[in-house]
């Protein structure tokens, strides 16, 4: 394992609908964060993992939005009833310790 | 939010010539991280510099940091076409248990062979 890996790459989705985005995180990296990012902008906080134990979550991250890490492994966000104001690409990275992020590819959402 | 603002937005070089990118932001900070992003990819990180250090380099990449003007510069030397990236400072609040970055709208880097 070398790397953060998320999945899929893409995903075009009908608004209303529901989408779920995978990470795998560098397996010794106890941190985890998912990030956000626009076009023409940088990415921004949606929340943070320690181990299992969801620590910190940004007010972006509305009730729509859930994410889970089952024994502190792999990732996963959910976005319900999606909204075009949710394209994005949606940013996992992982670290051990809290210096120098390994930052996964990205899950480009297109909401239509 | 965003916390850091780079300067400038884009900034379009021949290839070998340096390329200085230059990074502003607000609060007090433990560390400063530069990142490169590659169209449509993910980020990579280049180089972290902590709030006592004043400058540091890593091969042709030197990144200084002025915590009393709460702003850094990334410099590129000898830039090459590969440099052609986005290029963001993001920050860690001083304190911060939890190592959140906070990043810039970056710097589109354009260098021309």
């Amino acid at each position: 394992d070398t790397g953060v890996s998320q999945n899929p790459r893409h995903k075009i989705t009908k608004r209303g609908q529901n989408v779920t985005f995978r990470c795998d995180p560098i397996s010794e990296h106890n941190r985890l964060y998912w990030y956000r990012q626009t076009l023409g902008q940088g990415p921004e906080f949606l929340t943070y993992f320690q181990n299992e134990a969801q620590l910190e979550k940004s007010r972006l991250l509305s009730d729509r939005f859930s994410a889970e890490r089952p024994k502190g492994s792999f990732s996963t966000l959910e976005i319900q009833r999606t909204e075009q104001g949710d394209s994005a690409m949606y940013l996992c990275a992982s670290s051990f310790g809290g210096d120098g992020y390994t930052f996964g590819s990205g899950t480009r959402l297109t909401v239509v | 939010s965003q916390q850091g603002e780079e300067d400038p937005q884009a900034l379009s070089i021949q290839e070998g010539e340096n390329a200085t990118m230059n990074c502003s932001y607000k609060t007090s900070i433990n560390n400063l991280q530069w990142y490169r992003q590659n169209s449509g990819r993910g980020l990579v990180h280049l180089i972290l510099i902590r709030s006592n250090e004043r400058e540091k380099h890593s091969g042709r990449l030197r990144v200084t940091l002025d915590t009393s003007k709460k702003s850094s510069s990334l410099l590129i030397t000898a830039s090459r076409a590969a440099d052609t990236a986005s290029y963001f400072c993001a920050t860690v609040d001083r304190g911060s248990t939890l190592g959140r970055l906070y990043f810039g709208r970056g710097t589109q880097l354009t260098v021309w062979p």
